[in-house]
């Protein structure tokens, strides 16, 4: 089975602190990804990486940054954290295969709450 | 990408088969269907997906229409477990890059 872990499921920080989100895949995959979640809103692509230290804006990148230094490794960094931030982080991985469709799968999320 | 409707919410009785619909009427030849589904508070867990056959895995099987333009999630036997709100997708490049845009699905009630 595909194994996504984030570092934390709950987080809570303060406004203008930097914040460092992790995750890691244990399937060898190419491809990660970072959405954020909110009601009404549902996911909203952030960055997403297809290999190492290669990196890609989503949907909504600003206020945020990314490092992929290891296959396994995909993290989400907040660099000065403000409320607006606060929200449900999800990371994914899937396997490079447009042939096949490969399904992205996800991490259990991050509800990251600023105060 | 191909829009998606699904019925807002649903009933099933434990133990019978939930059958859940979604219509993607301007689907293109090389985009799939995806099923999630995400338990309040926990990620969204992939089902399956197929691009023109059907398809089955240990959780659900996957019925399209031959001309594309529907798909029907079967959960077989369902249980209280699995009650969650369901997400129908239409992605080119088979969704391994492609950014997973997900509507409000179909909130499936299962009742004892």
């Amino acid at each position: 089975d595909v194994k996504v872990t984030q570092s934390s499921r709950y987080l809570v920080k303060r406004t203008g602190e930097k914040v460092f989100l992790e995750c890691v895949q244990d399937m060898d995959h190419e491809n990660m990804f970072w959405y954020r979640q909110d009601p009404g809103l549902g996911l909203r692509l952030i960055y997403f990486s297809y290999d190492v230290k290669m990196k890609e804006k989503g949907d909504i990148p600003e206020g945020y940054s990314v490092s992929r230094e290891k296959k396994e490794r995909f993290s989400l960094i907040l660099e000065s954290a403000s409320t607006n931030q606060t929200s449900m982080y999800l990371c994914a991985s899937s396997a490079f295969g447009q042939t096949r469709g490969q399904p992205q799968h996800f991490g259990d999320g991050t509800r990251l709450s600023i105060l | 990408d191909a829009k998606t409707t699904q019925p807002t919410s649903m009933d099933c009785a434990e133990g019978r088969a939930a059958n859940l619909p979604c219509n993607h009427s301007t689907i293109s030849g090389n985009e799939y269907v995806y099923w999630y589904r995400q338990i309040h508070s926990q990620g969204p867990q992939y089902i399956i997906h197929g691009l023109k056959n059907n398809e089955t895995n240990e959780m659900a099987s996957l019925i399209i229409t031959e001309d594309r333009k529907s798909s029907t999630l079967i959960l077989p036997h369902a249980t209280l477990r699995d009650t969650a709100v369901y997400y129908c997708i239409v992605l080119n490049y088979g969704g391994s890059q492609g950014n997973l845009i997900f509507g409000k699905g179909t909130k499936l009630s299962v009742k004892p």
